[in-house]
């Protein structure tokens, strides 16, 4: 069964630092999506992307944050100068985009920012 | 109010007990309904999926909608050491918009 895969599974970097997360969704998937689990927390919608283009972002998503399908497989999320209160677990999703409005998660990257 | 809320437990149960796990939330724009399990450190996992009221089974788990109380519960008949995990429900308003998640409730079921 297909999965969504992301990498690194973990990243640890220092305050002010550039981090680039990485995911490969499902092939046949159209929706993608970025999560994130600050540890203990809930998990928080980030931003949503369809058609090379967001489709809705939340208040945590600011200047700091874009996203990027740059080859049509992969799906990025760069944070620019990361900052201490980043430190959380980042998930990406995907969804086919018919049939069950169902979102399959990847295994998560755990970004670490002393 | 929080949007969703759910008890995060921790929930202990004895092998073979059915368990009941529940969600209520405020968003009245809500449709689409889901469970996704969550072990330690890892991505949740979907599973189950509900549109709208109603009940949706599958094998061990039970999805119950009732939108008319804004209340969502996951049953699970049973209950097996392997079930012990996070439990997250979660929502949304529209097809392929975001997810709106719980707390997640934690699930320990002991041998």
């Amino acid at each position: 069964e297909p999965e969504v895969t992301q990498t690194p599974s973990h990243q640890v970097t220092q305050m002010g630092q550039e981090v680039i997360l990485r995911c490969v969704p499902i092939s046949n998937h159209l929706y993608f999506y970025w999560y994130r689990q600050i540890l203990g927390q809930k998990v928080e919608f980030l931003v949503s992307f369809y058609n090379n283009e967001i489709s809705e972002k939340s208040e945590i998503f600011d200047d700091q944050f874009s996203v990027e399908r740059p080859d049509g497989s992969n799906f990025t999320l760069k944070i620019r100068s990361t900052k201490l209160e980043d430190s959380a677990m980042y998930f990406c999703a995907g969804d086919e985009g018919q049939g069950a409005d169902t979102q399959y998660f990847g295994p998560g990257t755990r970004l670490t920012v002393l | 109010q929080k949007e969703v809320e759910q008890d995060p437990g921790p929930l202990s149960v004895p092998e073979g007990a059915i368990v009941s796990l529940n969600c209520t939330y405020s968003n009245s724009a809500f449709q689409y309904f889901m469970w996704y399990r969550q072990y330690s450190r890892k991505g949740p996992e979907l599973l189950m999926y509900t549109y709208s009221s109603g009940n949706k089974e599958d094998g061990r788990f039970t999805a119950q909608v009732d939108k008319s109380s804004k209340y969502i519960s996951l049953f699970i008949r049973d209950s097996q050491p392997s079930d012990s995990a996070t439990y997250l429900c979660a929502m949304s308003a529209g097809s392929f918009q975001k997810l709106v998640f719980g707390t997640g409730t934690r699930l320990l079921v002991s041998p």
